[in-house]
């Protein structure tokens, strides 16, 4: 069964970089059809999408959050991470790795299975 | 970018009754990209429903999910004690590839 856990600072400082891990156990981050995602939601809001990386590197971000966000993947280490630059209070979050499912060919998407495993999430305070 | 609506923004209702949960987007979403999740206070989200109507694994069949279009609806048909969460839509845009979330309803007891 797929596992995934969030690492990373707790405290990060305004204008500094945020950068979390997510570590994925029980399964392959090279299995195809799976795009390793990032979500964040603000206390006491709804949840907000960052971004994914398939395995080949491929990566997709949100338009609002773009100019500030780098996801990368390490399938040696069956890890996939967030960066996130320029952090100010409006960052502050939990920040939560998951697992999307994606039937895609030749460019394009056909079904979408969710987000089906999601790791319990981290809380990441901006703040000097 | 397609927004989606989530209507009520509160519900509350009693053990036992059936509650019925919308989600609206801005513009037409093809059934194969809509999701439906619970999430528990200080849980992560857990996925209920893909492609509009099809329960994830291990999800009672008292959770339903419907609609085409514009137009979503999550049904839970009998309240239990633990269904009382918050429930978010969200959908897969093919023409960016972007995930985009409801706003969540948050079914409360009565």
């Amino acid at each position: 069964q797929v596992q995934l856990q969030e690492s990373g600072p707790g405290l990060v400082k305004p204008s500094q970089t945020l950068s979390l891990t997510c570590t994925v156990s029980g399964g392959s981050i090279s299995s195809g059809g799976y795009y390793w995602s990032w979500i964040r939601q603000h206390p006491g809001k709804g949840l907000e999408w960052i971004g994914y990386i398939y395995y080949s590197g491929s990566t997709y971000y949100n338009p609002s959050l773009k100019s500030r966000v780098t996801i990368s993947v390490d399938t040696s280490k069956n890890q996939f991470s967030l960066k996130l630059s320029s952090v100010t209070a409006a960052d502050t979050a939990v920040y939560f790795c998951a697992r999307a499912i994606l039937n895609c060919s030749g460019g394009s998407c056909f079904y979408y299975f969710g987000l089906d495993v999601w790791g319990q999430g981290t809380t990441v305070t901006v703040s000097s | 970018e397609i927004v989606l609506t989530q209507s009520p923004g509160t519900l509350s209702l009693s053990p036992g009754e059936r509650a019925t949960l919308s989600c609206r987007a801005s513009q037409s979403v093809s059934s194969s990209y809509l999701a439906w999740y619970q999430q528990k206070p200080g849980q992560a989200p857990r996925l209920l429903i893909y492609g509009a109507s099809s329960r994830a694994t291990g999800i009672p069949d008292r959770f339903s999910g419907s609609g085409s279009g514009t137009d979503f609806t999550l049904t839970i048909s009998r309240l239990e004690p633990e269904d009382f969460a918050l429930y978010y839509c969200q959908q897969y845009g093919s023409s960016n590839r972007a995930l985009t979330f409801g706003g969540g309803t948050k079914v409360e007891i009565k």
